[in-house]
């Protein structure tokens, strides 16, 4: 099975501040992955598929990049909305698992 | 709108099983694929298996070593996960979610108390 390992795991940060989170698999699962967005008590909400594509109705600052075992997800502006844990997920074989979540709260 | 209605909280003894719904409306149910996936109390999401909601064909985490069963109902525009041999471990939330391009609309989640 294809592992996803986080980093960080948590990081504390100010509106305004540009956060960066990184996603590795442990093989190469070339564009096969997506990033979501949860906060407490929430279902998470879709926010990257396929690795860099933007879901429908998700800010722009957000933005995904990367493929093969590297990948990352970057919020330009952070936003006092943006305070949550965000897991990315690998689609390229089975199990269809999560990476073990990168909570960031406000520093 | 796409809508995914889950049946409500279940408490089960160690040993039961235990059967969650999962209701869509809005979208053309046998469309899309739908994933099954939990949450234990502060831990990751896990993912559990899903069901081509047109072909019926399933896939599970081996994790789950046999004890998940995912089907599903087209007249009812309706998925379900069964989980059996349930033990503390699984208290968890498990929500369904259809799948385009990653899993793009949840339920809302189904807390399964596992106690004795």
């Amino acid at each position: 099975a294809i592992q996803l390992t986080q980093s960080p795991s948590s990081l504390s940060a100010s509106v305004g501040d540009r956060v960066t989170i990184t996603c590795r698999a442990s093989q190469g699962i070339s564009s096969a992955l997506a990033w979501y967005q949860q906060k407490p008590g929430k279902a998470p909400k879709l926010l990257i598929y396929d690795a860099s594509n933007l879901e429908s109705g998700v800010p722009s600052r957000f933005s995904g990049g990367g493929s093969g075992t590297d990948f990352t997800l970057t919020i330009s502006s952070l936003q006092p909305e943006d305070f949550a844990t965000y897991y990315c997920q690998q689609f390229n074989s089975y199990p269809q698992d999560f990476g073990p979540g990168t909570k960031v709260d406000i520093k | 709108q796409v809508q995914l209605v889950q049946s409500g909280a279940e408490v089960k003894k160690p040993g039961a099983s235990v059967k969650v719904s999962c209701k869509a409306s809005g979208y053309s149910f046998i469309s899309y694929a739908m994933h099954w996936v939990r949450q234990a109390p502060g831990q990751r999401l896990e993912w559990m298996g899903w069901i081509n909601a047109d072909t019926d064909n399933t896939k599970y985490s081996q994790r789950f070593q046999g004890r998940v069963t995912i089907t599903r109902d087209t007249s009812a525009s309706t998925a379900y996960m069964e989980l059996s041999s349930l033990r503390s471990e699984d208290t968890a939330v498990y929500y369904c979610a259809r799948v385009f391009g990653g899993l793009d609309f949840w339920g809302q989640g189904t807390l399964v108390t596992v106690s004795s």
